[in-house]
C-alpha cells in the first residue's frame, strides 16, 4: 500500500459543517494527491502537493482546500460541506522513475 | 482540455474468451497508466506505458500504446473469474504527473 493511511475510513456529516480528511505516508514522498470518484466520472484530481507548503489546484478544486505543513500529511478540508460532496477520496504518492501514483484505501464521506 | 474516454464501460464476457478494453485521449502524453480496481478496494496500478510502440503483458493482460492515434489497449485473453474488475487508464499531463482517468470498464467474466 506504499505505506499510506487516510482517515478516516468512512465519515457521515452534515451539510455546512467543515471535515477534513488526512492522508498519511511514511516514505517521504514528494508528491501527494487528493482525487475523488463517483459513479460516471472516474476518478478525478482535486489537489496536489509537491512538497511541504506547495501545493496547486486540480480539476475540481472548487470547495476544496489543502494543506501539506510536513511531508507526510497532507490534509484535504471541505470548509462547508454539501451533498455534492458526498463521495469516496482517495490519496496518492507519485512513486519511481515511471512516476507511478499508489493509492490509499480511500475515505468514504457522505455529507446529508 | 484533456479528456479521456475509455470503452466499453461494461464488459461480459465468458470465461476463456478474448476482449479488448479501449482507450482514447485527446491531447499528447508522454505516459499512460492502467489501473485495476476492485469493488470498495482501493486502486492497484497494472501498466505503465512510456512510449509509442510500447507493450506490457502481466498474465492474461497485455496493454500496449500508440502516441500517434492517441489510443491505448488492454488485451484480455482467456480470461477467467478472477480478472472481473473495473479497468481504468489515466493519462499523464506535466511534470507534476497529474493523471486523468477514463471513467472505467467494469469488466464481469462469467461461467
Amino acid at each position: 500500500d506504499a505505506g499510506i493511511t487516510q482517515s478516516p475510513r468512512h465519515k457521515v456529516t452534515e451539510t455546512g459543517t467543515p471535515v477534513t480528511l488526512r492522508c498519511h505516508q511514511t516514505e517521504n514522498h514528494r508528491y501527494m494527491y487528493w482525487y475523488r470518484q463517483d459513479p460516471g466520472h472516474g476518478l478525478r484530481l482535486i489537489h496536489y502537493s509537491y512538497g511541504v507548503k506547495d501545493t496547486d489546484k486540480g480539476e475540481v478544486s472548487d470547495g476544496y482546500s489543502v494543506s501539506r505543513s510536513k511531508t507526510e500529511d497532507f490534509l484535504l478540508t471541505l470548509e462547508s460541506a454539501t451533498s455534492s460532496q458526498t463521495s469516496v477520496y482517495f490519496c496518492a504518492i507519485r512513486q519511481g522513475a515511471k512516476n507511478i501514483q499508489y493509492f490509499g484505501a480511500g475515505t468514504r464521506l457522505s455529507v446529508l | 482540455e484533456l479528456k479521456v474516454e475509455q470503452n466499453p464501460l461494461f464488459l461480459s464476457m465468458q470465461e476463456g474468451k478474448n476482449y479488448t478494453i479501449y482507450c482514447n485521449y485527446s491531447t499528447t502524453s508522454d505516459r499512460l497508466y492502467w489501473y485495476r480496481q476492485d469493488p470498495g478496494k482501493s486502486l492497484e496500478s497494472l501498466f505503465v506505458l512510456l512510449s509509442n510502440g510500447a507493450v506490457k503483458q502481466e498474465g492474461r493482460l497485455m496493454a500496449s500504446l500508440d502516441t500517434k492515434a492517441r489510443l491505448s489497449t488492454l488485451h484480455i485473453t482467456a480470461a477467467v473469474h478472477d480478472l472481473s474488475a473495473t479497468y481504468f487508464c489515466a493519462v499523464n499531463t506535466g511534470t507534476a504527473s497529474k493523471l486523468t482517468f477514463g471513467t472505467g470498464t467494469r469488466l464481469q467474466v462469467t461461467l
